[in-house]
């Protein structure tokens, strides 16, 4: 089983809110990874968990906070953003650098 | 630096004709190299990979070969369908398990 889960599919929010982004994987894999797409352009990494533990940061902003409760599962916690930061989110996992596996994204609409 | 150059598409196709994408790679030691496949309003799909010179991927029908002289990773497909009608992302890995892709080369296939 190759298979990344991500929720929910969509999400529309206000710059006020708070809304999480949830990721599981049950392949075994201790390397969990954030990446945001805008339409048109390849996926850019936001943030790496590697063992649980944070491993890179690409200089997100804040109002985005990642989250790895355990082996399995990551969140993005999201927190006043802004209308830019309308996008899909990916989240995938792999097992070091062999093959990197991708969920199918939650699609955000920031109002 | 590393970096991924892709052919700049769209490529139009008929159904059945000879697919080739080109896709250049700059990066320092030889990092594993892949394709991607992203499907309208889905996430990224492993298409195939290659992880050291001259090995060839293959998947479904698509094929690659890591060439380390002309630093390349060309996707060839024999005979297209109107359902490989996607857009394919080239890439490599760097140590950090960090994905480098490509811009993103958009097929359509006519039938």
């Amino acid at each position: 089983d190759t298979e990344v889960t991500q929720t929910p599919k969509h999400l529309v929010m206000g710059m006020t809110n708070k809304k999480s982004l949830k990721c599981e994987q049950h392949m075994g894999h201790r390397a969990m990874y954030w990446y945001k797409q805008k339409a048109k352009k390849p996926p850019e990494l936001m943030f790496v968990y590697s063992y649980e533990k944070l491993s890179i940061n690409e200089s997100v902003p804040s109002r985005f906070s990642p989250e790895c409760p355990n082996s399995s599962l990551l969140n993005l916690h999201l927190h006043a953003l802004q209308p830019e930061d309308s996008a899909l989110y990916l989240c995938a996992s792999s097992q070091g650098t062999s093959s990197t596996y991708f969920g199918p994204g939650t699609r955000l609409l920031v109002l | 630096g590393n970096s991924v150059t892709q052919m700049e598409g769209p490529v139009t196709l008929s159904e059945e004709a000879f697919l080739t994408i080109n896709c250049t790679y700059t990066a320092t030691g030889y990092p594993s190299l892949f394709w991607y496949v992203q499907y309208p309003g889905e996430g990224l799909q492993l298409l195939l990979k290659a992880t050291k010179a001259d090995d060839k991927g293959s998947n479904k029908g698509f094929e690659a070969t890591y060439r380390k002289e002309t630093t390349s990773f060309h996707l060839e497909k024999g005979s297209v369908q109107v359902s490989d009608s996607a857009v394919y992302f080239c890439a490599l890995i760097r140590d950090t398990g960090k994905l480098i892709f490509g811009q993103g080369t958009t097929l359509q296939v006519k039938p």
